[in-house]
């Protein structure tokens, strides 16, 4: 089975540091998707970045990196210059990547506070 | 297009009552998804849909939850005889079946559920 685990309940970060949101996972499929998603107060999860279990390279999406590492089954997220509207849960995804298989299995999030 | 809609997007019941939320995807959109997330957890998966078909349900969907798709666009998730533990944030998603593997899921804003 699927495993997403975020050790982080909590992250205070002051505005325009770089910042690195921890996520491991655990499966047994050679071919799976890293995702991570931000989900502000109004309750939406937005889609920030991923990462395919055979892509070669780390992806980037702006101010979001992904650096993953796949002999340690790690996906940490870094947001660098970080803003205030930073502030919110982010959570690490997984999903299988063959035909049929659909479902994203999610972490416990990490709630991140930008601080002025 | 303005994404995908979640209606109501609050709902308190009492104990025992049954409810119902709609989703209406993104329009081109073939997939459907349907998840819970308590609070301080991440979302869990309850089911999806392609087109019409509903092609996965989660353990989570007791015999009291039931969800539709007809016709292929709009869906909705009814919970009958309303529990406390029901009481959470329902996410509906949706994605195309073809495309790059990273992308395509839209959430929309969630549908808050308390059980009095």
């Amino acid at each position: 089975a699927q495993k997403i685990t975020q050790t982080q309940p909590g992250m205070f970060v002051q505005e325009k540091e770089a910042v690195t949101l921890d996520c491991t996972y655990d499966t047994s499929d050679q071919s799976y998707g890293l995702f991570w998603y931000k989900q502000p107060s109004s309750g939406e999860m937005i889609f920030l970045i991923y990462q395919g279990s055979y892509d070669e390279q780390n992806a980037t999406e702006g101010r979001y990196s992904l650096n993953f590492q796949k002999a340690r089954k790690s996906a940490n997220l870094v947001i660098s210059a970080s803003q205030l509207g930073d502030s919110a849960m982010y959570f690490c995804a997984m999903r299988e990547e063959k035909q049929g298989a659909q479902k994203l299995v999610f972490g416990q999030g990490t709630r991140l506070t930008i601080n002025p | 297009d303005t994404g995908v809609s979640q209606d109501p997007r609050h709902k308190i019941t009492k104990r025992g009552q049954n409810v119902t939320f709609r989703c209406d995807p993104i329009s081109e959109h073939n997939r459907l998804y349907w998840y819970r997330q308590t609070l301080g957890q991440g979302p869990e998966f309850l089911t999806y849909f392609q087109n019409e078909a509903q092609l996965e349900k989660s353990r989570l969907l007791s015999d009291r939850f039931s969800a539709e798709r007809p016709k292929g666009s709009f869906s909705t998730l009814e919970i009958q005889r309303t529990e406390q533990g029901d009481s959470a944030m329902y996410l509906c998603a949706s994605s195309l079946s073809r495309g790059r593997k990273g992308y395509g899921y839209t959430f929309g804003s969630g549908t808050r559920l308390t059980v009095v």
